[in-house]
């Protein structure tokens, strides 16, 4: 089993829809988590953290933490053309110093 | 820019060649990781140091690889004899505290390719 795991997708959505994003982790003790965007040919750049269970927005981002059922996810509301990327989910590691990065999903917004 | 800087940003080099990179982490970040990433994955950790000291190297990182901060500043990772499966984006990232809170901030990266 990985570590984190991510549909590849590519996951398609019409211009202004709700996108949903979905990770799963194998580590229970895992505390924080993060979501990441990578354009093509580009590095990771992070957009949200979350640490605590329930939901966390920022803007048209909200991130859901479920530790019980080890699940991750980001909705991206009024998604644009922009939000065309590719979306790593990401853990800190129990007892090291490690990220652990899934493969990300790709997410393709249609205008 | 305050932002994390690497260099050279493209290398190519002949197999069994050593090529080395240089990451500079934004100004006030302790904290360095270096990663590396090929097509259709994401960043796979390879070693990471808070100031100078090197505290977890993957052990996936065979011995031709080497990883210094010399003064705690800026970074360089070394890979000596380069294959043909060493070639992939290599990604440095900083942070400024260490725990829960562990927001890193990429670099834009080295792309090497071994010929």
């Amino acid at each position: 089993q990985k570590e984190v795991e991510q549909n590849s997708g590519p996951l398609s959505v019409p211009e202004g829809a709700i996108a949903s994003l979905n990770c799963t982790y194998s580590d229970r003790g895992s505390q924080s988590f993060f979501w990441y965007r990578q354009y093509s040919g580009k590095s990771p750049e992070l957009i949200m953290s979350i640490y605590s269970n329930g939901d966390k927005e920022d803007g048209r981002f909200t991130a859901q933490l479920n530790k019980a059922s080890q699940y991750v996810s980001l909705l991206i509301r009024d998604s644009q053309p922009s939000d065309s990327a590719t979306y790593l989910c990401a853990l800190k590691n129990t007892g090291g110093f490690k990220t652990i990065f899934g493969a990300g999903t790709r997410l393709f917004v249609k205008a | 820019d305050t932002g994390v800087s690497q260099n050279p940003r493209h290398k190519i080099t002949k197999r069994g060649q050593n090529v080395t990179f240089r990451c500079d982490p934004i100004s006030e970040h302790n904290r360095l990781y270096w990663y590396r990433q090929t097509l259709g994955q994401g960043p796979e950790f390879l070693t990471y140091f808070q100031n100078e000291a090197q505290l977890e190297k993957s052990r996936l990182l065979s011995d031709r690889f080497s990883a210094e901060r010399p003064k705690g500043s800026f970074s360089t990772l070394e890979i000596q004899r380069t294959e043909q499966g060493d070639s992939a984006m290599y990604l440095c990232a900083s942070s400024e505290r260490e725990g829960a809170m562990n927001e890193q901030f990429f670099g834009p990266g080295t792309r090497l390719t071994v010929l």
